[in-house]
């Protein structure tokens, strides 16, 4: 089956800085991606589609100055969460449809997001 | 976003138990999709559906897709303790180039020894 990683597992940083979160598609190409939030016990709300060579379409509520995504290339998508603030702490995942699998979407083992 | 009513939000069974879990839209999908999520990973796809009434297994695991397109349920007979954890259905439609999931609040799933 198709993998799709994520990095870092986990990061800690301190409010008002800027983090960086990388979702590539190991053995595919994916042409969009998806990028999650998911708070403790909750389920996933989708935040955003990212489409390789365009711009990303942010869900309603989510601010796109603040969760700036970048589809660099076919396999790369980066989630960059600007000046964060402690609530933006959250689990971030990313996932990728293979379109060899009939558009089936692999999800990358997620990103633990813990601001101070 | 919108949610898919999924219930139960927990269960406590037994080890050797049957288990049954549904969601229910008031959106029809062209896809419904079964997900296991284990605490700090990734869902892993379990179950794909694609054709209303769809009936499909996977192991100890059958879902189907109802003939409305607006529910789906997942069964998991003879449960085991690595059964545990949190499943997730999700609905999938497809406009353009787009392939969104909608996902259920989720089951946790707890299994006794």
């Amino acid at each position: 089956g198709a993998v799709v990683s994520q990095h870092p597992s986990w990061v800690i940083c301190k409010s008002g800085t800027s983090v960086k979160i990388e979702c590539r598609s190991l053995d595919f190409q994916a042409t969009t991606m998806f990028w999650y939030r998911q708070f403790p016990k909750q389920s996933l709300m989708l935040m955003a589609t990212s489409n390789e060579g365009s711009k990303a379409t942010y869900e309603q509520g989510v601010e796109k100055d603040k969760f700036l995504i970048n589809h660099a290339s076919l396999t790369l998508s980066t989630l960059t969460v600007t000046s964060a603030h402690p609530e933006d702490s959250s689990f971030y995942i990313c996932s990728a449809p293979w379109l060899a699998a009939a558009d089936e979407q692999f999800f990358g083992p997620g990103t633990r997001l813990t601001v101070l | 976003g919108q949610q898919l009513n999924q219930s139960p939000q927990s269960m406590f069974i037994q080890e050797g138990e049957d288990v049954s879990m549904n969601c229910t839209s008031s959106s029809i999908f062209n896809t419904w999709l079964w997900y296991k999520q284990d605490p700090g990973e990734g869902p892993v796809l379990l179950i794909a559906l694609y054709k209303a009434g769809e009936l499909t297994s996977n192991g100890r695991l059958t879902a189907q897709f109802g003939i409305t397109r607006k529910d789906s349920f997942l069964n998991i007979s003879a449960s085991i303790p690595s059964d545990v954890g949190i499943y997730f259905c999700a609905g999938q439609l497809q406009a353009g180039s787009a392939r969104q999931l909608t996902f259920g609040s989720g089951t946790q799933l707890t299994v006794l020894p």
